[in-house]
């Protein structure tokens, strides 16, 4: 099964950093992901990481540490339409199968 | 094409009602999911679809019914629903091809049970 800890909530001022960590437990781990979802909409895809190490992809960045079972997703230049909900998942593979389990979510509020 | 449609948008329904989902992709993904997500909580798997066959159902009570007619369809019949089935169900797809395989998330349908 999966553990998936993050944080329920953060808030920051526009233009500031926040870092959103997540700690997982699996048996089978096949990559993380991290999504956000804004109120009332589907969540939508933002990063991947498989091998440790650091991910960058704009504003966004993402790292993971699989012997520690850790990541943590890094919102730079923040925007007012940052604020959203952003989950970790985590891919475990049950034999042939691949299953995608999320953590609760952590709302990001953004601040003028 | 990367968007996954979902149609009804809303659907309100009594404990005797049979309704159906459907979920639409186009993106020549050969994975399709349902998830169940109840407010302030994430996504909750219900059953994942594997080139047209059910490879993963999440231990859902009868009373939801997947059926994928193709590759690019995928439906969830309801029957006898209770009110606590009220939420969001997401409908999602991917590749199906290993590797990253990211999902691609409908809007969701929000029912209502009464």
């Amino acid at each position: 099964g999966q553990n998936i800890d993050q944080p329920t909530e953060m808030t920051a001022t526009e233009g500031a950093i926040v870092q959103i960590n997540c700690t997982y437990q699996t048996s089978g781990f096949n990559g993380l992901f991290w999504y956000q979802q804004h109120a009332g909409e589907a969540p939508t895809f933002l990063s991947y990481n498989v091998l440790d190490g650091l991910e960058e992809k704009g504003r966004f960045s993402s790292f993971l540490s699989r012997s520690k079972g850790y990541s943590y997703l890094l919102l730079k230049e923040l925007q007012m339409k940052d604020s959203a909900s952003y989950l970790c998942a985590v891919r475990d593979r049950r034999s042939n199968d691949y299953k995608l389990s999320f953590g609760a979510g952590t709302t990001v509020t953004v601040r003028a | 094409d990367t968007e996954v449609t979902q149609t009804p948008k809303h659907l309100v329904m009594g404990m005797t009602n049979k309704k159906s989902l459907k979920c639409e992709q186009h993106m020549g993904h050969r994975a399709m999911y349902w998830y169940k997500q109840k407010a302030k909580k994430p996504p909750e798997l219900m059953f994942v679809y594997s080139y047209e066959k059910l490879s993963i159902n999440e231990s859902v009570p009868s009373r939801f019914s997947p059926e994928c007619p193709n590759s690019s369809l995928l439906n969830l019949h309801l029957h006898a629903l209770q009110p606590e089935d009220s939420a969001l169900y997401l409908c999602a797809s991917s590749q199906g091809t290993g590797g990253r395989d990211e999902q691609y998330f409908g809007p969701g349908t929000r029912l209502t049970v009464t």
